[in-house]
């Protein structure tokens, strides 16, 4: 099983800071990297798959980048609203598995 | 499309109950799978299937069986309910032919809330 840690474990941010949080996974056999967001009482949504060393990928105010050589990806969130509090999943694609991360939980106040 | 679906959205077993988690998905995916949830934990996959007629184990299979007789749906079967099995059950779909699903992005239904006492 592929150790996927995800950290800081939960974050809380003004509205309007801008914020990240780290992926780390092993480097070796790599295929891709997906990131979810899991709002409470919902299930998870895709924000990105990744696959490239190097790749840097964006929605809206959400961006991601990848470096697959020494087993990071960042999740970046612009300008931080209230509607961005939720629970931020990564997962390493192991084979015709996903191994999840525990998650960043993150809170945004006005 | 309603696309990835869940009954039922909470139970209660006693210990030694038997029942079935229904999954069900309007995609046309081939790549189905089931998780559990539990504090702390993260999702932990249980079974995955490739495609109709194919299933496998995931990270935590023990007490748990599956069967995939056609593309739409993906049973959960508990066999003999423990209080372990307490947890929140999430079932994905994905595209992906030829066992490719896990490198696209999954689907997740509503979920399954059950309670073991």
């Amino acid at each position: 099983i592929l150790n996927v840690e995800q950290s800081p474990q939960s974050l809380h941010v003004q509205e309007g800071d801008s914020t990240n949080f780290t992926c780390s996974f092993p480097s070796s056999n790599f295929y891709a990297l997906h990131w979810y967001r899991w709002e409470t009482a919902k299930s998870p949504e895709a924000l990105f798959v990744m696959t490239l060393n190097g790749d840097e990928k964006k929605k809206g105010r959400i961006s991601a980048t990848l470096n697959t050589k020494e087993g990071y990806s960042y999740l970046y969130i612009k300008g931080s609203q209230p509607e961005d509090s939720a629970t931020y999943l990564c997962a390493q694609v192991a084979g015709y598995a996903l191994n999840f991360g525990k998650g960043t939980s993150l809170l945004v106040t006005p | 499309n309603a696309g990835v679906t869940q009954t039922p959205k909470f139970q209660v077993l006693k210990t030694g109950q038997s029942m079935t988690l229904q999954c069900a998905q309007d995609m046309n995916h081939e790549y189905m799978s089931w998780y559990r949830q539990d504090p702390g934990m993260g999702l932990r996959l249980i079974h995955y299937s490739v495609g109709a007629g194919i299933t496998d184990q995931g990270e935590v299979p023990n007490g748990y069986n599956v069967s995939r007789s056609t593309t739409e749906d993906f049973p959960l079967r508990l066999l003999s309910a423990a209080p372990s099995q307490t947890s929140v059950y999430f079932c994905a779909s994905s595209y992906g032919l030829a066992g490719g699903g896990s490198l696209y992005e999954q689907y997740f239904g509503p979920g399954t809330r059950l309670t073991v006492t």
